[in-house]
């Protein structure tokens, strides 16, 4: 059964503090991965896009890596900020249908204090 | 400046009651999907479509129908809203892309809120 994971469920930091999100999935043929952000009340944005052979990409203060012999996938934030409060999914794409599937995980709500 | 709008952003409305959630982009893509999200759950999807006159059914059981009559818009309608419906929709629209060859990036909407006394 196709399945993407997410951990932890939340996570509270300090503002300027580091933090990671991990995401392990069970999907395939496996096309790509994505991590959105989700405001509260708005809908996901697109953070970062990994394919098989992409192992690390950035942008900006997010950095997703992705291994895709184990599956997993993490998300890390650096230097965090009030805005850096939100839900953030990771999405995995199968490469096995023409609608190219997406499997959506339940999110790790992050919260970030001043 | 292309973008995917919705509206309403928020419906409070009674049972029983017909309502459609509108779902516009500007963007040409010609896929466009409809999702069902509950607070810390995933999203699921109810609806697709692969361009004009083209209308599926996504994994999630939905009593809601769409349409595509123009590329720029695909509406939901539920003919009779009932406090199961209530839920968080999403709208979102990708481009065609190569078939078989995993999905494009999706855009999404705001979301509407839709709660049902």
């Amino acid at each position: 059964k196709n399945q993407v994971e997410q951990s932890p469920q939340s996570l509270i930091i300090l503002e300027g503090k580091n933090c990671t999100l991990q995401c392990n999935y069970t999907v395939s043929p496996f096309s790509n991965l994505r991590w959105y952000k989700q405001d509260t009340g708005r809908g996901p944005v697109s953070l970062t896009i990994m394919t098989f052979s992409e192992n690390t990409k950035s942008n900006g203060r997010y950095t997703a890596t992705l291994d895709a012999d184990t599956k997993q996938s993490s998300l890390h934030i650096t230097a965090s900020q009030l805005s850096d409060s939100a839900s953030y999914i990771c999405v995995v794409s199968d490469r096995g249908s023409t609608l190219g599937r997406l499997y959506f995980g339940r999110g790790t709500q992050l919260t970030v204090w001043p | 400046e292309a973008d995917i709008y919705q509206t309403p952003r928020y419906l409070v409305i009674g049972t029983g009651k017909k309502i459609t959630l509108e779902c516009s982009q500007t963007m040409g893509h010609d896929k466009m999907y409809w999702y069902q999200q509950d607070p810390g759950m995933e999203l699921h999807l109810i609806h697709y479509s692969y361009g004009v006159n083209s209308t599926e059914k996504g994994d999630l059981s939905s009593e809601s129908t769409v349409s595509r009559i123009r590329t720029e818009h695909f509406p939901l309608t539920l003919e009779s809203a009932r406090p199961s419906h209530t839920s968080q929709y999403l709208c979102a629209s990708s481009d065609q892309g190569a078939p078989g060859q995993g999905s494009d990036e999706q855009f999404f909407g705001p979301g509407t809120r839709l709660t049902v006394l």
